[in-house]
């Protein structure tokens, strides 16, 4: 089946620096979305990519999907406090199914 | 504001126990989802349905079923609890479209003893 890997597990940055987490699927996907779960609470939707080579901005948050949309990766610039968390990417096939496969996460703590 | 409901924040079950867990979701999403959250393994797939009696298998179903009896219902069912279904549940709905975003209910952290 469908496996969609995440890296890396865990980082730990000082506030002020930069962050990336990168997704890889074992296929093509129709879609990937991320996620932002912070500790103690659920996940919560970020954005979502659909187009080959998309890339989207949010704030400090930059988010792309690949050119073979088999890739995707979040980068925040500039780190705060308030972006402690796990974040999530999740892959959609498309083939005819609602079903997202998660990453398994990559745990995000910024120092002061 | 959308809101995915489940019944409790946290559970002590028996080994051997039946346990139920509960969603409901006020969006009339027509999806909604079961994955159970471990640390360093994500979130992984349960069950999950696309409609009213509809029910489909993910990825670690083994040990549990489901229930949608109602749209905005959907609920997990152990059969006979045991120690390794110890997790976090969380509860999902969306949209009968395959783009389009998932809302988590607050989990449900399960303990089984």
């Amino acid at each position: 089946g469908q496996q969609v890997m995440q890296i890396p597990q865990y980082q730990h940055v000082q506030e002020g620096e930069d962050f990336t987490t990168y997704c890889n699927s074992s296929t093509t996907l129709s879609n990937i979305q991320w996620y932002k779960q912070r500790p103690g609470g659920h996940p919560v939707f970020l954005i979502q990519l659909v187009k080959s080579g998309e890339v989207k901005k949010q704030k400090r948050l930059t988010f792309q999907f690949g050119e073979a949309k088999k890739n995707s990766s979040l980068h925040i610039t500039a780190t705060q406090t308030t972006d402690v968390g796990t974040y999530f990417c999740a892959g959609g096939s498309g083939a005819g199914s609602y079903q997202l496969t998660f990453g398994k996460g990559t745990k995000l703590s910024v120092i002061p | 504001d959308v809101k995915v409901t489940q019944s409790s924040r946290y559970l002590v079950k028996r080994t051997g126990e039946k346990v139920f867990l509960e969603c409901v979701q006020d969006m009339d999403h027509e999806n909604m989802f079961w994955y159970r959250q471990d640390p360093g393994l994500g979130l992984r797939l349960i069950y999950f349905s696309y409609d009213v009696k509809m029910k489909e298998k993910g990825d670690i179903p083994e040990g549990y079923s489901v229930s949608r009896e109602k749209k905005e219902r959907f609920s997990l069912i152990l059969e006979s609890a045991s120690t390794n279904q110890t997790s976090m549940y969380l509860c999902a709905s969306s949209r009968a479209r395959r783009d389009t975003e998932a809302f988590f209910g607050q989990g449900t952290r399960l303990t089984v003893v």
